[in-house]
């Protein structure tokens, strides 16, 4: 049973770029949430999607986009990217909007240059 | 507000000793609290939960909770530590309500270092 995956790994890019992250939900999964990591904090959320909208959604700006398909597989996207971009992107995946686990991807460490 | 606090950036302790790593909330209503560990370079692992029920909550690789309601505490414990428990520790609430409802809010995570 394949867990949480996401890709790519890695990713460099320059300011003013976009990006796209993609993640694919633990089976039998049909929630997905976004958070970003920092170096050397907590993660933070970012937003969820459920039935293909967003659902909930922290405090981050609209330069962060996301997408669901209906397939539950997820992305995440960054535009106009800044140097505090840089961090590594989590998706979490989960059996239901209340589901009270969330089983978390290995992340997308992102560098701004 | 809610919050979650690490009070500790680092714990050290010898393998074999106990180990405690803190963790304090805040949230309205009853709290669903959760400990993640994240090893280098890997995402999260989950521990255990407390969602309701018997205060000491028992988790995986031998790791277990205790959820105190008047000191807004759940910290982590295990009766012997290991070399391999060294890792990343985060301790997190579920959102009640605003934007985040539903999902986790983290603290800023405990390094563990279990020497031998």
């Amino acid at each position: 049973d394949a867990g949480v995956t996401q890709s790519p790994t890695h990713l460099i890019k320059t300011r003013g770029q976009q990006v796209t992250l993609r993640c694919s939900p633990k089976s039998g999964h049909d929630t997905v949430s976004w958070y970003q990591q920092a170096l050397g904090q907590g993660p933070q959320f970012i937003f969820q999607y459920y039935e293909e909208e967003e659902r909930q959604r922290g405090n981050f700006p609209d330069r962060f986009s996301g997408h669901q398909f209906p397939n539950y597989s997820s992305e995440l996207n960054v535009n106009a990217l800044l140097l505090g971009d840089s961090a590594l992107y989590l998706c979490a995946s989960s059996p239901g909007r209340n589901a009270y686990e969330q089983y978390f991807g290995p992340g997308t460490r992102l560098t701004v240059t | 507000a809610q919050s979650v606090a690490q009070p500790e950036d680092q714990v050290n302790v010898a393998e074999g000793n106990p180990l405690t790593v803190k963790c304090t909330y805040s949230v309205s209503g009853n709290p669903y609290l959760f400990w993640y560990v994240q090893y280098p370079n890997r995402g999260l692992q989950f521990l255990l939960k407390y969602i309701t029920g018997d205060n000491l909550v028992k988790g995986s690789y031998g790791f277990e909770a205790e959820f105190n309601k008047s000191q807004t505490s759940f910290h982590l414990k295990k009766p012997s530590a290991l070399v391999s428990d060294s890792a990343l520790y985060f301790c997190a609430v579920r959102a009640n309500y605003g934007g985040s409802q539903g999902n986790l809010i983290f603290g800023k995570g405990t390094k563990l270092s279990v020497k031998p």
